[in-house]
């Protein structure tokens, strides 16, 4: 299948802090990615989606300004985490479809603010 | 967003036992899709069904596309203890709209 890596795989980061994950294509071009935030034993919840070369839509809830999504190119996503606070802490998974109707999903990304 | 109901929510089985799970959804998808979910890694895509009644395996995985296109089920025989962890169904409106299942936790018992 497709593959879409995610980097960091985890971070540790102080409260007030930013912090940015990389979401990558390794062997197709995106045009669309998502964003999405899983709990402990519970299922994904999208977040937002990234539109390259044009600005993010964020499902209702999610601040604009806190969750931060730039996708300058065809293979690349990022989500930055400004200002982050405890509650923040979750993983972050990114996905994207190389085929129209098959997402595939990075490895995610394990943040905890301290 | 919108979620789909799955169920069980969790299985506990021994090994060697046929499991079976599925989804429903007051909408119509385009699309059912099933992943698999290790603890700290991202779903990774088991199987696609894309019409109505579709029966389509993969291995010891087989899935189908309810005939209403507002459900689908995921088996999978001869359990084994690699079959650990979260399976969730997901389903495809139109274009970038993907809902996903609440998850079924499965343990397999050696």
């Amino acid at each position: 299948g497709a593959v879409v890596s995610q980097h960091p795989s985890w971070v540790i980061c102080k409260s007030g802090t930013s912090v940015k994950i990389e979401c990558r294509s390794l062997d197709f071009q995106a045009t669309t990615m998502f964003w999405y935030r899983q709990f402990p034993k519970q299922s994904l919840m999208l977040m937002a989606t990234s539109n390259e070369g044009s600005k993010a839509t964020y499902e209702q809830g999610v601040e604009k300004d806190k969750f931060l999504i730039n996708h300058a190119s065809l293979t690349l996503s990022t989500l930055t985490v400004t200002s982050a606070h405890p509650e923040d802490s979750s993983f972050y998974i990114c996905s994207s479809f190389p085929v129209y109707n098959e997402q595939f999903f990075g490895p995610g990304t394990r943040l905890t603010v301290l | 967003g919108q979620q789909l109901n799955q169920s069980p929510q969790s299985m506990f089985i021994q090994e060697g036992e046929d499991v079976s799970m599925n989804c429903t959804s007051s909408s119509i998808f385009n699309t059912w899709l099933w992943y698999k979910q290790d603890p700290g890694e991202g779903p990774v895509l088991l199987i696609a069904l894309y019409k109505a009644g579709e029966l389509t395996s993969n291995g010891r995985l087989t899935a189908q596309f309810g005939i209403t296109r507002k459900d689908s089920f995921l088996n999978i025989s001869a359990s084994i203890p690699s079959d650990v962890g979260i399976y969730f169904c997901a389903g495809q409106l139109s274009g970038n709209q993907f809902y996903f299942g609440t998850g079924t936790s499965l343990t397999v018992i050696p």
